[in-house]
């Protein structure tokens, strides 16, 4: 079946210091990537929308120049925290899309990020 | 945007029983409704999904049912186990875009 590979699982980084977030389709090309935050013991929120190629879409509250998102080819966007500080710790995951057999919301692994 | 509500947000029930949980959505045009299970630092895994042209779906003990009159979708574990504790996500989308989560819902399975 479709898989996303999530790089990484955790990261601890500085105050004011960036993170990159990878999300890479193994086996099919993701032509949609939503990328989500959730807060411990709290829901999925929806911080951003990219098709491939296209800027990406941002929820509404979402900064998008703290919060890069790429989504240069069919297999890999990331995500990048610039700036980082203590209140973006959180659990980060993608959830792509593909076509075909991909057609259904494939999610990574998350990425546990701690900002001190 | 699309609203989900979810209830309740803890549900504990005896190794056996049953466990239900109930969503409402606010979008008459979503049509696309997942369930999805969630261990803890874990990604969700999806365990059932209905399309709004169905009006009920079973999978072994796990099955779902749609009322697009009301608006409302809601999830039933029958025998359950221990491991099928978790924490349990409703989720809409419309024209099979992007989801909208409701607030999750936490069963613990008692022995």
């Amino acid at each position: 079946g479709a898989v996303v590979s999530q790089h990484p699982s955790w990261v601890i980084c500085k105050s004011g210091t960036s993170v990159k977030i990878e999300c890479r389709s193994l086996d099919f090309q993701a032509t949609t990537m939503f990328w989500y935050r959730q807060f411990p013991k709290q829901s999925l929120m929806l911080m951003a929308t990219s098709n491939e190629g296209s800027k990406a879409t941002y929820e509404q509250g979402v900064e998008k120049d703290k919060f890069l998102i790429n989504h240069a080819s069919l297999t890999l966007s990331t995500l990048t925290v610039t700036s980082a500080h203590p209140e973006d710790s959180s659990f980060y995951i993608c959830s792509a899309r593909g076509t075909g057999d991909a057609y259904g919301y494939t999610f990574g692994s998350g990425t546990r990020l701690t900002v001190v | 945007g699309e609203n989900v509500e979810q209830h309740p947000s803890t549900l504990s029930v005896q190794e056996g029983d049953s466990a239900v949980i109930k969503c409402t959505y606010s979008d008459s045009a979503s049509n696309y409704f997942p369930w999805y299970k969630q261990e803890l630092g874990k990604r969700p895994q999806l365990i059932i999904d209905i399309r709004s042209n169905v009006g009920e779906k079973k999978d072994q003990r796990i099955a779902v049912t749609l009322n697009k009159t009301a608006k409302h979708f809601s999830l039933h574990i029958t025998e359950t186990q221990p491991e099928d504790s978790a924490v349990y996500f409703c989720a809409a989308s419309i024209g099979d875009y992007k989801l909208s989560f409701g607030a999750g819902t936490t069963v613990t399975v008692r022995a």
